[in-house]
């Protein structure tokens, strides 16, 4: 069973514009939702993470929206950098459940110069 | 401050046979846990491990199997390997005692399946 789907499956921007990625989950038991970034043949790295006492959470280019009422979050990337090209992957947990994540599917973000 | 390290990162094996991953967690960290990345996938939870013991298993087999040592390094055993079993194998430390709830992954180990 899915409980968190990530869309879209690829998403291309170009420089300079915003990228938006999008996540919904099931489980009402998840407390903790973050952001992970993934380059070609390395592992995921933190990026942001988010908890559902609030609706917003900034850190330089990258902001996370929630919406706990429709079990929704979003990553947004300002200013978007070829840099930023790689895999990005929404989870979520329980704090309770240790270092137990549910990915989503990832999103292939392309940002051409 | 050394990082989550992984080996072998690539193996071969055929249908059948076993296999031992190994993970050395980060410095500090008591929690290590092991996803399964196929393809074009998002990680799959496996198991995780604190003080050597089992602590949680996602919906996997008992033929993975995984054991977790006193310097906190780790590993994952797979038996009877399947062609399904393909894929990228992450390990993932963090710590219970800081209670920041991020993981640190390694750079995995690819596995083939003939």
């Amino acid at each position: 069973q899915q409980q968190v789907k990530q869309s879209p499956q690829s998403l291309i921007v170009q420089k300079g514009g915003i990228s938006i990625i999008n996540c919904a989950y099931e489980n009402t038991a998840f407390d903790y939702f973050p952001w992970y970034q993934q380059f070609p043949g390395k592992g995921p790295a933190l990026l942001i993470a988010i908890r559902p006492d609030v609706s917003e959470k900034k850190e330089g280019r990258f902001t996370i929206s929630f919406n706990k009422s429709a079990k929704q979050f979003s990553l947004h990337i300002m200013d978007s950098q070829p840099g930023d090209s790689a895999t990005y992957f929404c989870a979520a947990s329980k704090e309770t459940s240790g270092s137990r994540l549910t990915f989503g599917e990832g999103t292939q973000l392309t940002v051409n110069p | 401050e050394t990082g989550v390290t992984q080996s072998p990162t690539h193996l071969i094996k055929t249908r059948g046979q076993q296999v031992t991953l190994r993970c050395s967690s980060q410095s500090g960290h008591n929690t290590v846990s092991w996803y399964q990345q196929a393809l074009g996938q998002g990680p799959q939870f496996i198991f995780q491990y604190y003080r050597e013991e089992e602590n949680g298993r996602g919906n996997f087999p008992p033929r993975f199997s995984g054991l977790q040592f006193p310097n906190y390094s780790s590993e994952l055993n797979v038996n009877a390997l399947e062609l399904d079993d393909s894929a990228l194998y992450l390990c993932a430390s963090s710590s219970r005692t800081l209670h920041t709830g991020e993981l640190f992954f390694g750079e995995g180990s690819r596995l083939t399946v003939l």
